[in-house]
C-alpha cells in the first residue's frame, strides 16, 4: 500500500463546476498537507497549505483535512479553464525531511 | 526574479554515458532535492541535500549522485544512465531545513535513455 494514494483521473469536468480532488494517506504523523498545481511542461507550484485538521479556504480553493479519516480534499468552485492542469498532494511531519506525494490527478476544465 | 533553473531541459542519450543535469536555486535557500516524476508514481525523492556539503539519500538513490559544494548548486549526476532512468527530472529548493515550508520546483529536465 502506497503512503499516499490519490486518484490520477483523468477528470473531465464543464466550466463553472465544482471539482473535488481527494488523498488518502497511512502515516498519522503527517501534519502537514499541501496541494501543488502543475501545469503542462512546468514544475509544480504550490497551491494551498494546512496545518492539522480544518478547512482552510482562499478565493475559489479549499482545503479540508480530516486527519481521523486520514483523508484530504482540495475543493475548486466556479471552475476555469485556466484551472486545468495536474494537481499533486503532498504531506509532511514525523521524520525530518519525509515529505511525500500523490501520484496527481489530471483535471480538465472544458469551455 | 526568484526561481529553480535546471539544464538540460530535454535530454536524448544512450545506455552508459555519463550526465548531469545541473540544478541552481538564487534564494539562498539551505534545502535542495532532486524528484522524478514517472506515470502512476508521482514525484519521488532521489537524494536531498540539507546544507552545503551535506547530502542524503531519498527514496529511490540507485544510479543517481550528487553534490552540494556551493549553497546555490546542486547537480544531479548519472554516471552510467539506463533506460529504467528515463523519467522527467525536477530539482527543487526550500528556505529551511525542515519539512514544513514551500517547496519551489525548477521546470523539469525530461530525460530518455536509449
Amino acid at each position: 500500500q502506497k503512503e499516499v494514494e490519490q486518484d490520477p483521473g483523468p477528470l473531465s469536468v464543464p466550466e463553472g463546476a465544482i471539482v473535488s480532488l481527494n488523498c488518502t494517506y497511512s502515516n498519522s504523523a503527517f501534519q502537514y498537507f499541501m496541494w501543488y498545481r502543475q501545469y503542462s511542461r512546468k514544475g509544480p507550484e504550490l497551491l494551498m497549505y494546512t496545518y492539522s485538521s480544518g478547512n482552510k479556504e482562499d478565493g475559489r480553493f479549499t482545503a479540508q483535512v480530516d486527519k481521523s479519516s486520514k483523508y484530504i480534499s482540495l475543493f475548486i468552485r466556479d471552475s476555469q479553464p485556466s484551472d486545468s492542469a495536474t494537481y499533486l498532494c503532498a504531506m509532511s511531519g514525523g521524520n525530518n525531511n519525509d515529505m511525500r506525494f500523490g501520484a496527481g490527478t489530471r483535471l480538465t476544465v472544458k469551455p | 526574479e526568484a526561481q529553480v533553473t535546471q539544464n538540460p531541459r530535454y535530454l536524448i542519450t544512450v545506455t552508459g554515458k555519463k550526465l548531469t543535469v545541473t540544478c541552481s536555486q538564487n534564494m539562498n535557500h539551505e534545502y535542495m532535492s532532486w524528484y522524478r516524476q514517472d506515470p502512476g508514481l508521482g514525484l519521488r525523492q532521489i537524494y536531498y541535500s540539507m546544507n552545503v556539503e551535506v547530502t542524503d539519500k531519498g527514496d529511490v538513490p540507485e544510479g543517481y549522485k550528487v553534490s552540494r559544494k556551493e549553497k546555490r548548486n546542486f547537480p544531479l549526476i548519472l554516471e552510467s544512465p539506463s533506460p529504467n532512468q528515463t523519467s522527467l527530472y525536477f530539482c527543487a529548493s526550500r528556505r529551511d531545513r525542515g519539512t514544513t515550508g514551500e517547496l519551489f520546483f525548477g521546470e523539469g529536465s525530461r530525460l530518455t535513455v536509449l
